[in-house]
């Protein structure tokens, strides 16, 4: 069966960084394209940023362009979001997916955590 | 970038009935080599994260029960649960996929 699970939310002041993760099992994480997507409260869904399968390919919203980067450890079937300078619109939960389709970046997401929260606030 | 449109903002509809929402996005998703046209959409109940229902528009993940279904092509799309079940009520999502940003429709809440 397949989980994500992510951690590492919490409160931050503005500017502050936090760093999260998304533990995976149950599929070959090295084959998939990972994803980060946001939902502040009571909004929509937003997405943030994608990282290929083998970890050479990127892409940011560019909301968050410049400051968050997007990484992972095959070794260690993890994915990471290192966000820096948080601002409060940076308030929300944030999901990791995986894609659905092997070694395809251009793709949807077929599985998703259950989110960690993170709230920037002074 | 692309912008996905979704309407209505939500509906009620009685068990039982049907449920049409519809998706416009402001560039053709269709990929000319191989067809597709790179459109989703998920549901999302309270309090759960997303699911993935539909993909290229009309194929129904693995799963999905067949009283949801996906049409449209270019711009237009439309997902259309037939004889809504009280477990529908939820918020659901367009996506396109076709160009990084990928962006989601504003989401449509169904209700009983």
């Amino acid at each position: 069966e397949v989980q994500l699970l992510e951690s590492g939310g919490g409160l931050v002041h503005p500017g502050g960084s936090l760093r999260l993760s998304c533990a995976a099992s149950g599929f070959t994480f090295n084959g998939y394209a990972m994803t980060w997507v946001r939902q502040a409260p009571g909004k929509g869904l937003e997405w943030v940023s994608t990282l290929s399968a083998s970890g050479g390919s990127t892409y940011f919203a560019d909301s968050v362009k410049g400051r968050f980067t997007i990484s992972r450890d095959n070794s260690k079937n993890t994915l990471y979001l290192q966000m820096n300078s948080l601002r409060s619109e940076d308030t929300a939960v944030y999901y990791c997916a995986k894609g659905l389709h092997y070694g395809v970046v251009i793709d949807v997401w077929d599985k998703w955590g259950q989110g960690t929260l993170v709230s920037v606030s002074s | 970038d692309i912008v996905m449109t979704q309407s209505p903002d939500s509906l009620a509809v009685s068990l039982g009935e049907r449920a049409t929402i519809n998706c416009k996005s402001s560039q053709s998703l269709l990929h000319g080599p191989n067809n597709e046209n790179y459109l989703a959409w998920y549901q999302q109940k309270p309090g759960q994260p997303p699911r993935l229902l539909i993909h290229r528009a009309s194929a129904r993940e693995s799963g999905v029960p067949d009283r949801f279904s996906g049409s449209g092509s270019g711009t237009d799309f439309t997902l259309t649960i037939n004889s809504l079940q009280a477990e529908d009520v939820a918020v659901y999502y367009c996506q396109q996929y076709y160009i990084s940003p990928k962006g989601f429709g504003g989401g449509t809440k169904v209700e009983i």
